[in-house]
This record gives structure tokens, sequence and C-alpha cells, in this order.
């Protein structure tokens, strides 16, 4: 059981470019969301969504861009990478109900130069 | 809004000590879930506990316990004897309960425990 996988794990950008962080999980999960984190701040969310074709903006959304064709896939888009976007991202997946708890991929470390 | 504050940025023990994590939320739900998370220097995100905000039974699990006291917002994570093992960041975050709230965690800054030998 794999659980909530993230590529890749590093990846430097040059202001300007574009690319898509993968997220995918096995487990099932209705709600899949998307983090930043960045030194003192904790993590902040920046898009999550209830289900498939179903997203939403969470406290940081600018630059990002997501959809939810799946329910095990739910990509990031960067859609022009800003300095201010380098960050350590991290996808996470719930269950609703009795298990609300997220479980975290081991995150992407994205550097815009 | 819901808010989470660790006051705490850094805290140094030397191993055995005990040690306490703060945590004090703010929400206006009255019904939320509450977590710990560490994260160890490999940087991987690790769930510790859950506790809802109907259930204020403090929890002890080997050598961490959790007290939560609804009427000061807080949540606090103690650990016992502590281990240089015991060294990462830990995360406290809140969650509402129900609807689509269930993917959406407001996060505390996070504090960094280092466990001398």
């Amino acid at each position: 059981n794999a659980g909530v996988t993230q590529t890749p794990k590093f990846q430097v950008l040059k202001t300007g470019q574009s690319m898509t962080l993968q997220c995918a999980q096995d487990m099932n999960h209705e709600y899949m969301s998307w983090y930043r984190q960045d030194p003192g701040m904790g993590l902040r969310l920046i898009h999550y969504s209830v289900g498939a074709g179903i997203t939403d903006q969470g406290e940081v959304p600018n630059g990002y861009n997501v959809s939810r064709s799946t329910t095990e896939d739910f990509p990031l888009r960067l859609l022009s990478a800003a300095p201010s976007q380098t960050s350590v991202y991290f996808c996470a997946s719930s269950y609703s109900g009795a298990v609300p708890e997220a479980f975290f991929g081991q995150g992407t470390r994205l550097t815009v130069v | 809004a819901q808010k989470v504050t660790q006051a705490q940025t850094e805290i140094s023990v030397v191993e055995k000590e005990d040690v306490t994590l703060d945590c004090v939320y703010e929400t206006r739900d009255t019904t939320y879930y509450l977590f710990w998370y560490k994260q160890p220097p490999s940087g991987e995100l690790v769930f510790l506990i859950r506790r809802n905000s109907f259930d204020e039974q403090n929890e002890i699990s080997g050598r961490y316990s959790w007290n939560f006291q609804k009427s000061t917002s807080s949540f606090n994570f103690t650990i016992t004897a502590s281990q240089v093992v015991d060294s990462a960041v830990y995360f406290c975050a809140l969650s509402e309960a129900g609807g689509t709230s269930y993917g959406k965690l407001t996060f505390g800054q996070g504090t960094i425990l280092t466990v001398h030998p």
C-alpha cells in the first residue's frame, strides 16, 4: 500500500516556467489537498478537493491551478513560476467521518531561480 | 477564521527530560478536530494523534501524552523521558468537522524540538 505518492521530490525551475507537481493516492480517499511549507509559517493550504470534479481554493491559491479528474490523482500546476513559490509542497488525502486525519506525501522541494 | 498558535519556536532539552509543547487554537465552530503531526529531519509528516471537540479525555501513548482543554482552547503535547529520536518539528493543526471541511487543515507555525544526548 503506497499511500500518498508525490513526484518529483526535487525540482529547480526558472522564473516564468510552468510545471505540474503530481500527487496520487491509493486509499480511495475522497478529500485531497495541497499545502506549502515555508520557514516559520507552518503549512498553508493552497487548494483542496472533496471529490472528483470538485475543487476549491485554500488560503494561498494565487499562481496555482488544480483539477481532479479521478479520485486517485490531484495534480498541482504552477502556471508561471516565481521566486516566491520556492517552497516545500505537500499533498495530502483524508477520509471523512471516523478517520478525518490527513495522510501526507513525502513532499516536493521546489526552487525557483 | 481559524487560527493555531504554537508560541514556542524552538525547544532544546537533554535526553530523559520531560518536555511539553504548547498549542492554542481559535475557532468559531462547535465541532472540530485537533491533530498533532511530527516532521523528523527526513522531512515527511507523520500523524501522531487526533482529538475531536467532544472528547476532552486526555490520552497517553507510551512516552507521549496529550492534554486537551476546551476551557483554555489548548491541546498540549508532552513527551516524557525524551530521546534523541524525538528531535523533530512538531505541528499542531485544526480542522472543522463535517461537510467539505475534512481536507482543510489550519496549522500552527511548528515547534522545533532538539533533544541532546
